[in-house]
């Protein structure tokens, strides 16, 4: 187990609703980076929180907003969902802001299925 | 523009074959290189970085600035390596990684 925990593992939802992606860190790891792997856009960065703020964003849409409690486990949420959105969602942890050597390591994924 | 390019989406070789997946960057600065290995749509798993010119399972990568390539090689190609390769860099600032659009190796018995 890589220590990084995603869940729910598997979510079917209709258009226009709202979910939320829940991430559990790997234990002393202080940033959570969110990354969606898609067919047609590949892997693309989503938005890093560090120590609780945020730190980078990359493509999130508008209608995507993430945060990371005192706790340091991170949630994504996706709202008014579009069958675009159908992807597997990607989070990741290290311990540091801007390093990404052998700390960083990826849980194992939401995959969203939107109907 | 930051940008990770894999020319090839599959690459299929047969057992005991060398194997090369190609990887070229675009990146002003000095980026950190990473080869990424996602089996069956499993997590991510980092590979190998060119920081610590190590060799995992048998692979290795030369970061070549003068071509921006960072090409994964292996000498003899096992089944087992059958897999989704991701190229990535990451800026000089901030942790996230830009990946390539992946390379299928499929190892044919």
């Amino acid at each position: 187990d890589s220590g990084v925990t995603q869940t729910p593992k598997h979510l079917i939802t209709a258009t226009g609703q709202r979910v939320t992606l829940r991430c559990s860190p790997r234990s002393g790891d202080l940033s959570v980076y969110w990354y969606q792997q898609s067919l047609d856009q590949g892997l693309q960065f989503l938005i890093q929180y560090y120590n609780g703020e945020e730190r980078a964003k990359g493509n999130i849409l508008e209608r995507f907003s993430a945060q990371q409690f005192p706790d340091l486990h991170s949630e994504l949420n996706l709202s008014s969902l579009e069958l675009g959105d159908s992807a597997l969602y990607f989070c990741a942890s290290s311990p540091y802001h801007s390093r990404t050597d052998s700390g960083y390591t990826f849980g194992s994924g939401t995959r969203l299925t939107v109907v | 523009a930051q940008r990770v390019t894999q020319p090839e989406k599959l690459l299929s070789v047969f057992k005991g074959a060398p194997v090369e997946l190609k990887c070229n960057y675009s990146y002003s600065g000095s980026p950190e290189l990473f080869w990424y290995v996602q089996y069956s749509r499993q997590r991510l798993q980092l590979l190998l970085r060119h920081i610590s010119r190590e060799s995992i399972k048998g692979f290795t990568a030369d970061l070549n600035k003068g071509e921006t390539s960072f090409h994964l090689k292996k000498p003899f190609a096992q089944e087992e390596d059958s897999a989704m390769y991701y190229c990535a860099l990451t800026p000089g600032q901030g942790g996230k990684l830009i990946f390539g659009q992946g390379t299928e190796l499929s190892v044919k018995p």
